[in-house]
């Protein structure tokens, strides 16, 4: 079965350290995956994506996330936080299977916290 | 968000009542897909479209149902809304079945009193 996990609830830190959102999944074959950030009252907006090369993605507002195959993780980092990073963020993951027939499936979401 | 409108943003309703929010795109997506958020639960598909009057089922689907008659605009409907609908709804479009990820409107908040 194809499943995203997001094993922190929160993630707290400083403003002007590095942040680090973690995410593993499981998938048959190649996987496409995605981070999106959710502010309050807003829809998710895309943050990056991996569907093939280089394992380091980088997206918008600073953000990069690191595909390891071996750990089947992507972890959504930023060397510098700021206080506007504060919001919910999620990771998913996309497969196609036999027939064409794809699917999506989000992490229950990763609240990050950026204190001043 | 550009591009994608929901409507309404916001309603309450009682039990046993029929329900149907609307999304609409100025984008020509063909793909498009409606979304329930729940605390601890992510996002969860309920319906989506790859097209006018394409549809089919996502993973919970009990008790909505779909329309797509122009491409612009996906309906779905709560047809007895019950307490446990009382969720966010988002809907999203794409163009290519989201190899390069979703664009998601700014969802609707649904009460069922």
């Amino acid at each position: 079965a194809q499943s995203v996990a997001q094993p922190e609830d929160q993630v707290n830190v400083a403003e002007g350290n590095p942040l680090t959102v973690k995410c593993t999944y499981s998938v048959s074959g190649n996987p496409y995956l995605f981070w999106y950030v959710q502010y309050p009252n807003r829809g998710l907006q895309f943050l990056l994506k991996y569907i093939t090369g280089d394992n380091l993605v980088k997206g918008s507002y600073g953000f990069e996330a690191e595909f390891n195959k071996s750990q089947t993780s992507f972890h959504l980092k930023k060397p510098s936080a700021l206080v506007s990073d504060s919001a919910l963020y999620f990771c998913a993951v996309r497969a196609v299977y036999s027939g064409g027939y794809q699917k999506v499936t989000f992490g229950i979401g990763t609240k990050l916290q950026v204190i001043p | 968000d550009a591009g994608i409108t929901q409507s309404p943003r916001h309603k309450v309703t009682e039990t046993g009542t029929p329900v149907t929010l609307r999304c609409h795109q100025t984008e020509n997506h063909r793909y498009m897909y409606w979304y329930r958020q729940d605390p601890g639960h992510g996002l969860r598909l309920i319906h989506y479209s790859y097209g006018v009057k394409d549809t089919d089922k996502g993973e919970v689907s009990d008790g909505y149902s779909v329309s797509r008659s122009k491409t612009e605009d996906f309906l779905l409907t709560l047809e007895s809304a019950t307490s446990s609908q009382t969720s966010v709804y988002f809907c999203a479009i794409t163009t290519d079945r989201g190899n390069y990820g979703y664009t998601f409107g700014s969802g609707t908040r649904l009460t069922v009193v």
